[in-house]
């Protein structure tokens, strides 16, 4: 079984703070994503990457960065929280045309 | 981008009813699709993929799903619910192979009731 893990289920971060979200794959998919989940608005694509240093903007981008230095960890970042940025992170890797998620992070910024 | 439009939010429904979630999606070349389900407090399942071949497609749990290009419709259905269906469902496009992003409708939540 395809397993993806996220290293928290439950976070709270205050305004400003760095925040970093990890997401860890173990069946050596080359795609991973991230994505923001609200409600009314379905799943939002933040970032993704197609392989190991490689990434490309999705539809939100903004605010948010990541990191990919090896196949199987792929890390959203923060870099100054806003409460705007309270929501369901999910991340997801892929083969054959079907995206595996995480248990997804939910992350409140006060 | 393609658009996705999941026609219900909120869908209540008895159990041993039937169940139709209605999705729609704007494309004029060839897509996959797929329909995802999220249990509470969980991330989401693949429930089936449409991706070539027959436009019925079954999928886990007794689910299944009829792709109809000229009404570019991928409606699920179920016809008897149990409680464990109570959930949300999310239908999902990608425009082919070489397309590794998916575009998510906002969902349905099923709510089924004894």
């Amino acid at each position: 079984d395809v397993k993806v893990t996220q290293s928290s289920r439950y976070l709270v971060k205050r305004t400003g703070e760095k925040v970093f979200l990890e997401c860890v794959q173990d069946m050596d998919h080359e795609n991973m994503f991230w994505y923001r989940q609200d409600p009314g608005l379905g799943l939002r694509l933040i970032y993704f990457s197609y392989d190991v240093k490689m990434k490309e903007k999705g539809d939100i981008p903004e605010g948010y960065s990541v990191s990919r230095e090896k196949k199987e960890r792929f890390s959203l970042i923060l870099e100054s929280a806003s409460t705007n940025q309270t929501s369901m992170y999910l991340c997801a890797s892929r083969t054959d045309n079907e995206q595996f998620f995480g248990p997804g992070t939910r992350l409140t910024v006060l | 981008a393609q658009s996705v439009t999941q026609l219900d939010s909120q869908v209540p429904v008895f159990e041993e009813a039937p169940v139709e979630l209605r999705c729609n999606y704007s494309s004029s070349v060839s897509v996959y699709l797929f329909w995802y389900v999220q249990y509470p407090n969980q991330g989401l399942q693949l429930l089936l993929k449409y991706l070539s071949g027959s436009t019925l497609v079954k999928g886990i749990n007794g689910f299944e799903a009829e792709f109809n290009k000229s009404q570019t419709s991928f409606h699920l259905r179920k016809p008897s619910v149990h409680i464990s269906d109570t959930a949300e469902y999310f239908c999902a496009v990608s425009q082919g192979s070489n397309d590794y992003k998916l575009s998510f409708g906002a969902g349905t939540t099923v709510t089924v009731r004894a």
